[in-house]
């Protein structure tokens, strides 16, 4: 069974940055995953950030971006604001059809 | 703008199928381009893709699911449902439908909790 790992937890100052990551358990993680990337506050239902790896959703801002770094993929927020408190998720889509949800990472503003 | 309101019981009991309808308003499921998915949270933990149909009727489901999960497209009502068969307390979460497109989830349902309860 595919696992696509995060980071549990990530501290940012405001106006700091901070760099998520989404790993495979076995394998690197590349532009053919065409990761993407959810946005989760508490009893609110995801909402899309990245797509294709770097892709902002409408209305997004710039602060948010997607890469690939090394054998992950990974999101970055620059110049983080308070509202930026919330879960991550990534997905991954693994082909036939397939996806999976990373892990999940809650990020602290603090 | 499209919208997503899913529907259904909130209460199942073990072993038997929990019954969810996805309802998209404001355009036509049968739009060339979508897919229709249906992803689960339980409480405090992460989210789970369960599986998605096309119009055509083509699914693809999460492996881990597959022999409980049935998602079916009604193309004159606009809807789309998810059955999941013997349940159990593990079922127990959040249910969402979302579209997706350019394989990402671009819009998400608000979300039903359903539990699995005697």
């Amino acid at each position: 069974q595919t696992v696509v790992t995060q980071e549990p937890s990530f501290s940012v100052s405001p106006g700091g940055t901070v760099t998520l990551t989404c790993g495979l358990s076995s394998g690197s993680v590349s532009t053919s995953y065409y990761p993407s990337w959810y946005q989760q506050t508490p009893g609110q239902a995801p909402r899309t950030l990245i797509y294709s790896t770097n892709t902002h959703s409408s209305g997004v801002p710039d602060r948010f971006s997607g890469s690939i770094l090394g054998n992950k993929a990974a999101l970055t927020i620059t110049g983080a604001q308070a509202d930026d408190e919330s879960d991550y998720y990534c997905v991954l889509y693994m082909g036939s059809g397939i996806y999976v949800f990373g892990t999940g990472t809650k990020v602290n503003v603090l | 703008q499209v919208q997503l309101q899913e529907s259904g019981p909130g209460l199942v009991k073990p072993s038997q199928t929990l019954s969810l309808t996805c309802t998209v308003s404001g355009g036509s499921i049968s739009s060339g381009s979508y897919f229709w998915s249906w992803i689960r949270q339980p409480a405090g933990k992460g989210l789970e893709w369960i599986g998605r149909i096309y119009t055509s009727g083509s699914t693809n489901y999460n492996p881990s699911l597959k022999s409980r999960v049935t998602i079916s497209v009604d193309t004159s009502k606009n809807q789309f449902s998810l059955k999941l068969s013997s349940v159990t307390a593990a079922d127990t979460a959040v249910y969402y439908c979302a579209s997706e497109v350019l394989y990402s989830f671009d819009i998400w349902g608000q979300g039903t909790m359903v539990t699995v309860s005697s």
